[in-house]
């Protein structure tokens, strides 16, 4: 079974510095897509960025990046310039590229960030 | 597009008592699916479902029924509510399943 571990439960950061979450994932399989989700106070879980595993280049998405290192199953996200409004809880979750029962979201415990003004 | 609705917001039930959580999608897409969220847990899969009159378990189903009658709909029964079931319910919805859209969630209190 696949499981996502997230070793850092809080993080914090001085506003417009940048910070690095952490997260690594277990399987076997060669096709997949791995994700980075905000979840702020309001509870709505909105998706930050998204990687396939074929593609070798990492995705960006204005501040936010990441690190794909598919040989060490590592998925970093970086922020760049924190804002206040980056303050939430972040998760890191996989998902089998192939469809069916394969669209099920397998999701890390989550780490808080904490943007200090 | 209203995206993925899900109603209440917020209920408190009492142990023994049935409801259902409501979930509805305008999007056309094809998977859905209920996931719970404990703190420290992460969101964990309940129930999911690949198209109208297709549904399957998740990881953690005991407790919970789930039916798909229609695309748009996917409601989430909870047939005889225990303190365990106290837990923010996420309704999602994917058409080819890259990116899932999540509702605004549920805040369930079993007393």
């Amino acid at each position: 079974a696949q499981t996502v571990t997230q070793s850092q439960p809080e993080m914090s950061v001085q506003e417009a510095e940048t910070v690095t979450l952490s997260c690594t994932y277990d399987t076997s399989e060669s096709d997949y897509y791995l994700f980075w989700y905000k979840q702020p106070p309001s509870r709505q879980m909105i998706l930050v960025i998204r990687q396939e595993a074929y593609k070798q280049q990492n995705a960006t998405e204005n501040r936010f990046s990441v690190n794909f290192q598919k040989a060490a199953k590592s998925f970093s996200l970086k922020i760049s310039d924190s804002q206040l409004g980056d303050a939430a809880m972040y998760f890191c979750a996989y998902r089998l590229y192939s469809g069916g029962s394969n669209y099920k979201l397998t999701f890390g415990k989550g780490t808080l960030l904490t943007v200090n003004p | 597009n209203a995206g993925v609705t899900q109603t209440p917001k917020f209920q408190v039930l009492k142990t023994g008592q049935s409801m259902t959580l409501q979930c509805a999608q305008d999007m056309n897409h094809e998977y859905m699916s209920w996931y719970r969220q404990d703190p420290g847990m992460g969101l964990r899969l309940i129930h999911y479902s690949v198209g109208a009159g297709i549904t399957d378990q998740g990881e953690v189903p005991n407790g919970y029924n789930v039916s798909r009658s229609t695309t748009e709909d996917f409601p989430l029964r909870l047939l005889s509510a225990a303190p365990s079931q106290t837990s923010v319910y996420f309704c999602a919805s994917s058409r080819t399943g890259a990116e899932q859209y999540f509702g605004p969630g549920t805040r369930l209190t079993v007393t």
